[in-house]
This record gives C-alpha cells, structure tokens and sequence, in this order.
C-alpha cells in the first residue's frame, strides 16, 4: 500500500529555468494539497486541488506558480522562471475526501536548490 | 484569522523521562487539532488529532495530547521517552468554522532525547 510518492526528491535549477515537481497521491485518495517549507519554518499551504479542479488556491504565490491535477497522472506543481527565494522543500499531501476533520498523508517532499 | 503556536524551539529530555511538547491555539471556530512529527529528510507522520469528544487523545508510537479548551491548548505527551522519539513536531490545526481546507502549521518543536 504506496503511501505519496513524490519526484524527484531533490531537483536543482539554475536562475530562470522551470522546475516541475510530481505528487502520486495514496490509492484511493482524490485530494491533493502543496506545502512549502522554507529553512527554519514550519510548513505553508500553497493550494489544494481534487481532480481537474483547483479547490484553493490562496496560498499560491501570484505569479510563475500553478498546480494541475488531471484526470490522468499526478498532480504537478510548476514553477516558472525560478528565482533563489524558491529554494524549499516542497511537500504534497493526500486525502481519501476534503472532510475537515480527515488527516493528509505526506510524502517525502522535493527538495528544490536554485543555483 | 487561524493560527498555531509552539513557544519551544527545542525540547532536551532524558531516555525513560516523559516527555511534553507545547501547542496553542487561535481560531474563530471550533478547531480540528492535529500532531505530525518529521524525521530528518522525510515527509510528515501522523501521530494524532482531536476532532470531538475525549479531551484526551492517544495517538501512534505511545503518544497522546490533551486538548484544553479553556486555555486553548493541545500539548503532545509521551510518559517514557525513546532516544529514536527524537525529530521535529509539528502541531496543526484546522478551523471548521471557516471551511479551511489548509492545515495551519506552528514553526515545530525540535525533540532531542538524549541516552
């Protein structure tokens, strides 16, 4: 039973480029949500998605960053146009539904280095 | 507006010693309280939540928390601590007032249980 299966686990970019990160959520989990976490921090939502539709995204910086999650495949955060403030550890998250009082399951997270 | 306190950065304890790290909370509505704990390089574990009920809440690996609403709290226990309990704690909450889907994050406990 695979628990949320992200890749890569660490990815570095230079100044400009794009990265892509992938989240496999739990079988049997629709719902899928993105967190950052910067050194020294605790963890911040960035947006929840269920498939094909985006749920939440207040937390999602305005520009250069979008979530998808398709009918088909896993869930791909994009950054475009990378700047050195991006560098965290990024993190999905699962759940079977949106219900408030259901934990999310957490991957192993990416861990992005922009050069 | 929704927010999580943890006022230690790190918590020193002696293998066989119990073991208390600290969580407070601030939300509109009712909260849905979680605990999470993060070993070195790896995504967040789920250790426990309280929803409704029981103020005392018993979660994986011997840990349990007691949520106190009067004093807006929700501290994570363990009455003998391992050397392997040693990681990050993060305490979370949910306010189901304000249909949060995010969970809301403290800036974790570093918990070092020395042998």
């Amino acid at each position: 039973n695979a628990g949320v299966m992200q890749n890569p686990r660490h990815l570095v970019r230079r100044r400009g480029q794009e990265a892509r990160l992938r989240c496999s959520p739990m079988k049997g989990h629709s719902h899928v949500y993105w967190y950052r976490q910067l050194p020294e921090e605790g963890l911040k939502f960035m947006v929840y998605l269920q498939k094909e539709n985006i749920i939440d995204e207040s937390g999602m910086p305005k520009e250069r960053f979008s979530a998808e999650f398709p009918k088909e495949g896993p869930s791909i955060l994009r950054i475009q146009q990378v700047v050195r403030g991006d560098s965290a550890a990024y993190f999905c998250a699962s759940s079977p539904t949106g219900r408030d009082n259901q934990p999310q399951h957490f991957g192993d997270g990416t861990r992005l280095s922009i050069l | 507006a929704q927010s999580v306190a943890q006022p230690e950065d790190q918590v020193n304890v002696a293998e066989g010693n119990p073991l208390t790290v600290k969580c407070t909370y601030s939300v509109s509505g009712n909260p849905y309280l979680f605990w999470y704990v993060q070993y070195p390089n790896r995504g967040l574990q789920f250790l426990l939540k309280y929803i409704t009920g029981d103020n005392l809440v018993k979660g994986s690996y011997g840990f349990e928390a007691e949520f106190n609403k009067s004093q807006t709290s929700f501290h994570l226990k363990k009455p003998s601590a391992l050397v392997s309990d040693s990681a990050l704690y993060f305490c979370a909450v949910r306010d189901i007032a304000n249909s949060g889907y995010a969970l809301n994050f403290g800036k974790g406990t570093s918990l070092l249980v020395t042998p």
